[in-house]
């Protein structure tokens, strides 16, 4: 069974420009979560979908949002990014919503020059 | 705030050695669900251990377990027979509520094990 799949892998862009990451759950999982991980801030809780609905938002502005479609697959865009976007961005799959093991990615490794 | 406190920011073992990482949490719900994750080099996050609010009994895997005060909000890990496997970024998550599957992390605890 194939694992919590993220893409790309590695990323750079510029200031200003925005971003699309993708992240594709295990097969037959429907909730999807993001989380951001730098070295100063650790790891924080961005978004979690769940059947193609937004259930919980973090403390990000707004240029970071998220969508999920109906084969659970997800997206997360950033907007104008700024340098500290920098970041692991990692996604967790989970099987229902009723507090199940999540299963990460990879992480997509973005740098902003 | 629902907040996460790992208070060892490094660790370090002897191999075949135990040793345990110390995490508290803060929250005024009654059920919710604590996990530990190992973060290694290649930093993928594996679930290491997960325990039940509502259970009493403390959650065994294998070489791992957790010591649950749930009145200290206290859950710490166990590592036993520590091998250089081992070596990760452990973090300590707590889940905060039952429908929901967001995590709160706490800062993490860089485990060294020596040969």
């Amino acid at each position: 069974k194939a694992g919590v799949t993220q893409t790309p892998r590695y990323l750079i862009k510029t200031r200003g420009q925005q971003v699309t990451l993708s992240c594709s759950p295990i097969s037959g999982h429907r909730s999807v979560s993001w989380y951001q991980q730098t070295p100063g801030q650790g790891l924080q809780f961005l978004f979690e979908y769940f059947s193609e609905t937004q259930r919980n938002k973090g403390n990000f502005p707004g240029r970071f949002s998220g969508r999920q479609f109906s084969n659970s697959r997800s997206e997360m865009n950033v907007s104008t990014l700024e340098l500290g976007d920098s970041a692991l961005y990692l996604c967790a799959s989970s099987l229902e919503d009723t507090a199940t093991e999540a299963f990460f990615g990879q992480g997509t490794r973005l740098t902003v020059v | 705030a629902q907040t996460v406190t790992q208070s060892q920011p490094e660790m370090s073992v002897q191999e075949a050695e135990t040793v345990t990482l110390s995490c508290t949490y803060d929250t005024s719900e009654s059920n919710y669900y604590l996990f530990w994750y190992k973060q290694p080099p290649s930093r993928q996050m594996i679930l290491v251990i997960r325990q039940e609010a509502y259970k009493q009994q403390n959650a065994t895997e294998n070489r791992f377990s957790v010591n649950f005060q749930k009145a200290a909000k206290s859950f710490s890990l166990k590592i036993s027979d520590s091998q250089l496997g081992d070596t990760a970024m452990y973090f300590c998550a707590f889940m905060p509520s039952l429908n929901t599957d967001k995590l709160i992390f706490g800062t993490g605890t860089r485990l060294q094990v020596f040969p």
